[in-house]
């Protein structure tokens, strides 16, 4: 349910290197997903989705993998840039209806 | 591109007054988001409605906050009265059941 944003873990990658950003959800039953971006003084931006009936999806740079048994999600992005550097939120949604959303991790990318 | 816009961007009002943020969502969307930011506790759903419906509030202060959509271009979110701790970003998305939601700019609100 509720996302704590006190404290956001922060992943610091060198530029070109790839970056994973891991999620764990918290309701066994949600069946959609979604990875968002937010950069300081902007709206979340959608990135990438996946349904519960896939494990993987592939967008440009940007891969996700949901493992429904530990209830975990992925966001891969290849070749990092620093226009990549932002929070990055995922969401779980059930039927979509409401979405919560995770507490987010901050991706730092070092030119 | 199609988007969400909300007005105003930010606000700021004395405590005990009436605020009112409007969002546009997007055309041909059938279910409207409003959420609130804040550093300690990130973003909370507050409302949402679907076909013009309000499906769910249980997130909202619902002695002082209301959220309305009056018709399908326009959803609103008031605050009356208002309190400092309601300063923090409240954003407004849109979406179908067929894609991700588009979130809108925001508007930054400090209630001092």
């Amino acid at each position: 349910g509720e996302s704590v944003g006190l404290h956001l873990p922060t992943l610091s990658v060198q530029e070109g290197d790839n970056s994973i950003i891991n999620c764990a959800y918290s309701n066994s039953a949600s069946d959609y997903f979604i990875w968002y971006k937010q950069e300081s003084g902007k709206g979340p931006q959608f990135i990438i989705d996946i349904r519960s009936n896939m494990d993987k999806r592939q967008g440009q740079r940007v891969t996700v993998l949901l493992n429904k048994t530990v209830k975990h999600l992925s966001l891969q992005i290849a070749a990092t840039q620093p226009g990549d550097s932002a929070v990055y939120f995922c969401a779980e949604n059930i039927n979509f209806n409401k979405f919560y959303f995770g507490s987010g991790t901050k991706l730092n990318v070092k030119p | 591109d199609a988007r969400v816009t909300q007005t105003p961007r930010h606000k700021v009002t004395e405590m005990g007054q009436e605020v009112t943020m409007r969002c546009q969502p997007i055309l041909g969307h059938n279910t409207v988001f409003w959420y609130r930011q804040t550093m300690m506790q990130g973003l909370e759903l507050l409302a949402y409605f679907r076909n013009r419906a309000p499906l769910d509030d249980s997130g909202m202060p619902k002695d002082r906050f209301s959220a309305e959509m009056p018709d399908a271009t326009l959803a609103t979110l008031k605050i009356q009265p208002s309190e400092p701790r309601d300063s923090a970003v409240y954003f407004c998305a849109s979406g179908t059941s067929d894609y991700g939601y588009t979130f809108g700019s925001g508007t930054r609100l400090t209630v001092v």
